[in-house]
């Protein structure tokens, strides 16, 4: 009964290449996060969507594009992967993200990616 | 646009003893959330607590209990009867309402409970 579940855990490949880390939540949340942590724990959101619709985007290279295939889903695909783009990377959701009473987030299980 | 400074990178406790762990942050906002989150070695991002600002009663979740001090904007986690699996990263949160669930954080701090 995985809340927020991602695949892989752990992702290593080569400068260049092209990969995805897929996310799932089973809550019937409406809002779906991806947070990028770095190796000095520092966590900063990167994009967020509602109801399959793109809310948040912050200051992400455009080789980082999120995608949606439903409110249960929010997929995020790399292009040419870069040395700096090593990091943890965690999805995560929440119940309502506007005008909610409180914006308690519940986090995956996060995914390790590391470009050699 | 919101601050939140977490200024001690690590901390030390023994085993039952009781350790508090600071954080403020900077906002012209007078409606708000904070939010403690802990995270352990597994990784797993898990939420500790969390306080609406319009609440002067600080929250208390078993062993955690923070004191929120809204004119200072601080807002520390005091952990009592500290366990060995309270080893962890432990993060400060900032959220507005209405701003579709973003979270600023600061930069962990790390605490390590010993025998």
């Amino acid at each position: 009964d995985t809340a927020v579940s991602q695949t892989p855990k752990y992702l290593v490949t080569q400068m260049g290449n092209d990969k995805s880390i897929k996310c799932e939540q089973n809550l019937g949340h409406d809002t779906m996060y991806w947070y990028k942590q770095d190796s000095k724990k520092f966590l900063k959101i990167m994009f967020s969507y509602n109801n399959k619709e793109l809310i948040i985007n912050e200051t992400v290279p455009n080789r980082f594009s999120p995608k949606s295939p439903d409110k249960a889903h929010l997929n995020l695909h790399i292009n040419s992967l870069e040395l700096g783009d090593s990091a943890v990377y965690f999805c995560a959701s929440s119940p309502r993200g506007s005008g909610s009473s409180y914006n308690e987030q519940f986090f995956g299980p996060g995914t390790r990616l590391t470009v050699l | 646009a919101q601050t939140v400074t977490q200024s001690q990178p690590e901390m030390s406790v023994q085993e039952a003893e009781t350790v508090t762990l600071s954080c403020t942050y900077d906002t012209s906002e007078s409606n708000y959330y904070l939010f403690w989150y802990k995270q352990p070695p597994s990784r797993q991002m898990i939420l500790v607590i969390r306080q609406e600002a319009y609440k002067q009663q600080n929250a208390t979740e078993n062993r955690f209990s923070v004191n929120f001090q809204k004119a200072a904007k601080s807002f520390s986690l005091k952990i009592s009867d500290s366990q060995l699996g309270d080893t962890a990263m432990y993060f400060c949160a900032f959220g507005l309402p209405d701003s579709w669930g973003k979270l600023q954080f600061g930069a962990g701090t790390q605490v390590v409970v010993t025998p």
